[in-house]
């Protein structure tokens, strides 16, 4: 079964830092892949995703993520943050190679933009 | 936003009480799912539906059951609740595109077990 490990549990950042989550993931086979966000007391929204093509996936609100296939990683970056990015991100994986179309989530980084 | 309802969005109830929370969908997605989010582990898949009466258990299962009887609605059945099942439950779903599957998510249901 797939994993998949979100290196920081809090970020705290000023407004205009730049930002990038880790996120990395066990299965060797095909994969895609989701950045989820969950603002405060709201549920998950999909932020962007990854399926084939150019590894280089923009998203919305200015997100990007870069998937590496070499080292199984498929990090979160956005070159200036607001504080209205302040919410928990979620990284996860399904391994369609391995017929698991189920969504393994990471467990989480919770962004706090310092205005 | 996807067409996904919960219902109720909130309840208390006390240990050994059966609970049901509703999941319903405008959407006609055949793929349905209960997801559980507890502080520090994310989200963790309780059960998931590919179809109407076609039902699968997830990483965390026990104490839980679920139904599908309409391509609508998917329910959660927690038998007898206990203080461990205080969470906040989520339902996605998904049309199950082989090309690449995106789940959309519900608005949750926040259970507090006395």
């Amino acid at each position: 079964a797939q994993s998949v490990s979100q290196h920081n549990h809090h970020v705290i950042l000023s407004e205009a830092a730049s930002l990038e989550l880790g996120c990395n993931y066990s299965y060797g086979g095909t994969v895609n892949l989701f950045w989820y966000v969950q603002y405060p007391g709201q549920h998950l929204q999909l932020l962007l995703k990854y399926f084939s093509g150019d590894p280089l996936v923009k998203g919305i609100k200015g997100f990007e993520a870069e998937f590496i296939k070499s080292k199984f990683s498929f990090n979160l970056r956005k070159p200036s943050v607001q504080w209205s990015d302040t919410a928990e991100y979620f990284c996860a994986v399904n391994a369609p190679g391995a017929g698991s179309y189920q969504l393994t989530f990471g467990k989480g980084t919770k962004l706090s933009v310092i205005p | 936003d996807a067409g996904i309802t919960q219902s109720p969005r909130h309840k208390v109830t006390e240990t050994g009480t059966p609970v049901t929370l509703r999941c319903h969908q405008t959407e006609n997605h055949r793929y349905m799912y209960w997801y559980r989010q507890d502080p520090g582990h994310g989200l963790r898949l309780i059960h998931y539906s590919y179809g109407v009466k076609d039902t699968d258990k997830g990483e965390v299962s026990d104490g839980y059951s679920v139904s599908r009887s309409k391509t609508e609605d998917f329910l959660l059945t927690l038998e007898s609740a206990t203080s461990s099942q205080t969470s906040v439950y989520f339902c996605a779903i998904s049309d199950g595109s082989i090309v690449g599957e995106t789940q959309y998510f519900g608005p949750g249901t926040r259970l507090l077990v006395l």
